[in-house]
């Protein structure tokens, strides 16, 4: 089945130290995004990337970074710098529709908690 | 990109249609209306698009008001299943990687 499959689903962590969260895509998809929901909040976004070896930041980057090596892949590091990581990390991919708007499909989350 | 407003919160009996409403009145003439929901510690999941003309699929239908400046998206017959954040977002097509800014939604419960 064509999908984003983000892994693992639960992530603990020592403060202190970096964490990669994955997500891959097998929709064939150019651009990729990542977003972190915070409870009760919508989502906000991180880093996102249009193509290979090309990716921009969001609105709230710092503290994070992203890699694109690979159409299929779009990982991304949470890293010591980041002050409040604790957070539910939402991966999704874009079709486009032609000139009619477009799509983001969604993987199922990372929630990462760090202790 | 432009924002919207929603309630926070809407209840809808099972089996009724839900009519969820949104205000965007600084949208601007290339700027879709999309809505997206997000059942509890889920993914968001894409319903519906537009940008003049109403539109429906088989999940939903969206109203777009004439001056688009409000919108509602209606759920023909809500199921308990349909209960979940409901976003509505404005954004370009620009044919560059598109960036939807998402609020706080509105939060449907579907009841019996």
């Amino acid at each position: 089945d064509g999908g984003i499959t983000q892994s693992p689903k639960y992530l603990f962590r020592k403060e202190g130290q970096n964490v990669t969260l994955s997500c891959e895509q097998n929709l064939n998809h150019d651009a990729m995004y990542w977003y972190r929901q915070d409870p009760g909040q919508g989502l906000r976004l991180i880093y996102y990337s249009q193509i290979v070896n090309d990716f921009q930041k969001g609105d709230i980057a710092e503290g994070y970074s992203v890699s694109r090596e690979k159409k299929e892949s779009f990982p991304l590091t949470v890293t010591s710098a980041q002050k409040n990581p604790t957070a539910f990390y939402l991966c999704a991919s874009r079709r486009r529709r032609g000139h009619t708007g477009d799509e983001q499909f969604f993987g199922p989350g990372t929630r990462l908690t760090v202790l | 990109d432009a924002k919207t407003t929603q309630p926070t919160s809407m209840d809808c009996a099972e089996g009724r249609a839900a009519n969820l409403p949104c205000n965007h009145s600084t949208i601007s003439g290339n700027e879709y209306v999309y809505w997206y929901r997000q059942i509890h510690s889920q993914g968001p999941q894409y319903i519906i698009h537009g940008l003049k003309n109403n539109e429906t699929n088989e999940m939903a239908s969206l109203i777009i008001t004439e001056d688009r400046k409000s919108s509602t998206l209606i759920l023909p017959h809500a199921t308990l299943r349909d209960t979940a954040v409901y976003y509505c977002i404005v954004g370009t097509d620009t044919g560059t990687a598109s960036k939807l800014t998402f609020g706080t939604g509105t939060r449907l419960q579907v009841t019996l």
